[in-house]
């Protein structure tokens, strides 16, 4: 079974600039997550769609960051314009969400962002 | 919202040796999740344990719910098991909960 997949790996970007990153989740996940990891912590939850309705997205930064899943399936997130404090891990995730049954979540690689 | 506190924070050991990571959490749950974060930054899943005991190799972990902890035993520890690893929570309806992650080195 093909795991959560995205791209790019790596993106270094200038202040101002946008960026965008995409997900494929795991084949038949309904709900999909985006995550942000700044160094030395945890993930932080930005936005949860289910299918492709927003589920939470009370962390996102709507200002700048934005995100979207088209037919329920893939995801993009975008920043735009990109700040300093932006430099940091953006992980995918995707689940199952049956109640009484499973709620585990399947991490993508991650795209690392650097924003000089 | 669920609180979750990892200990301890930084971890030295000497291949071979055995090791326990402990996870307190606020709130009931109905996930928990146990990872290993790589140093290329991918996060592993581990176990899924709400509640009850798993064993995967060296590695078997334990929740007990109703006290609102979870242990997860490495035994013979391998350089490879060096990284992050993080315990995540998820009570009712509510997000994801990371803790700050315990950092295990293993040296040869």
């Amino acid at each position: 079974e093909a795991g959560v997949a995205q791209s790019p790996r790596y993106k270094i970007i200038e202040k101002r600039q946008s960026v965008a990153f995409w997900c494929n989740p795991i084949s038949g996940h309904a709900t999909l997550y985006w995550y942000q990891q700044i160094l030395g912590q945890g993930p932080k939850l930005l936005i949860q769609f289910q299918n492709n309705g927003v589920v939470d997205d009370s962390q996102l930064p709507k200002d700048r960051f934005s995100a979207e899943r088209l037919k329920g399936v893939d995801s993009t997130l975008k920043i735009q314009p990109a700040k300093l404090e932006d430099s940091a891990v953006y992980l995918c995730a995707s689940s199952l969400d049956i109640p009484r049954y499973s709620y585990e979540q399947y991490f993508g690689p991650g795209t690392r962002l650097t924003v000089t | 919202g669920i609180q979750v506190e990892q200990s301890p924070p930084d971890l030295i050991l000497q291949e071979g040796a055995n090791s326990t990571l402990r996870c307190n959490f606020s709130d009931s749950v109905n996930n928990l999740q146990w990872f290993h974060q790589n140093p290329w930054g991918q996060l592993i899943n581990l176990f899924y344990i709400p509640s009850g005991t798993k064993q995967n190799g060296r590695l078997s972990a334990t929740t007990v719910a109703t006290e609102r902890y979870s242990l997860l035993y490495i035994s013979s520890s391998q350089t490879t098991d060096s990284g992050v690893y993080f315990c995540a929570v998820q009570g009712g309806s509510e997000k994801l909960v990371f803790g700050k992650g315990t950092k295990l080195t293993v040296n040869p």
